[in-house]
């Protein structure tokens, strides 16, 4: 039982690049989510998604997109990278909306 | 708006030396509070869930209690082994998806 997989750990894009993060859970949850963390400002939740098929936008969504086509992956498009989005990106899973999330490893990305 | 403090930024404690962390809430309908434990260059951890005020979650030399404003994460008897970020975060009615975190406390436990 893996719970949570991100990919890549790592990252380094420039300025302009696109790439899309990796997701994977093994727990049958419905609920996924995506958060960046960044020093000082806690953890904000990015897109979110409540089964296949289903997305929505959390707190910081512009520049980032998501899709849902299976129960079991839930990918990030970066789609013109930032410096702005340079931070650690994690992924997380929930059986509902009111139960606790397990977290991925998180992915750091640097926007050079 | 949700909103979720935590106090202190950052404590530093002797091995053994007994403390709390605070975290205060703002929320239209609490649904649950989470506490989460993360090491650096990992993913948080989950620790206690909290739902009601009065409630109380125990675990090793961890306690969490919960009322209608604030959750305390006490710890007993520290270990170095404790040092870390603890996080908080509440789950509102309204937003099924939409956990609330603050921007935790870094632990320190001195040997």
């Amino acid at each position: 039982n893996a719970g949570v997989t991100q990919t890549p750990k790592f990252q380094v894009l420039k300025t302009g690049q696109s790439m899309t993060l990796q997701c994977a859970q093994d727990m049958n949850h419905e609920y996924m989510s995506w958060y960046r963390q960044d020093p000082g400002m806690g953890l904000r939740l990015i897109h979110y998604s409540v089964g296949a098929g289903i997305t929505d936008q959390g707190e910081v969504p512009n520049g980032y997109n998501v899709s849902r086509s299976t129960t079991e992956d839930f990918p990030l498009r970066l789609l013109s990278a930032a410096p702005s989005q340079t931070s650690v990106y994690f992924c997380a899973s929930r059986y509902s909306g009111y139960t606790e999330a397990f977290f991925g490893q998180g992915t750091r990305l640097t926007v050079v | 708006e949700d909103q979720v403090t935590q106090s202190p930024e950052a404590l530093r404690l002797q091995e053994g030396e007994s403390s709390s962390l605070n975290c205060s809430y703002t929320v239209s309908g609490l649904r649950g509070l989470f506490w989460y434990r993360q090491d650096p260059g990992k993913g948080p951890e989950f620790l206690f869930t909290l739902y009601s005020a009065g409630e109380e979650k125990e675990k090793e030399r961890l306690k969490a209690t919960l009322t209608k404003k604030e959750s305390f994460l006490h710890i007993t008897a520290p270990k170095p082994e404790d040092s870390a970020t603890y996080l908080c975060a509440v789950q509102a009615s309204g937003g099924a998806q939409k956990l609330v975190f603050g921007q935790g406390t870094r632990l320190t436990i001195n040997p």
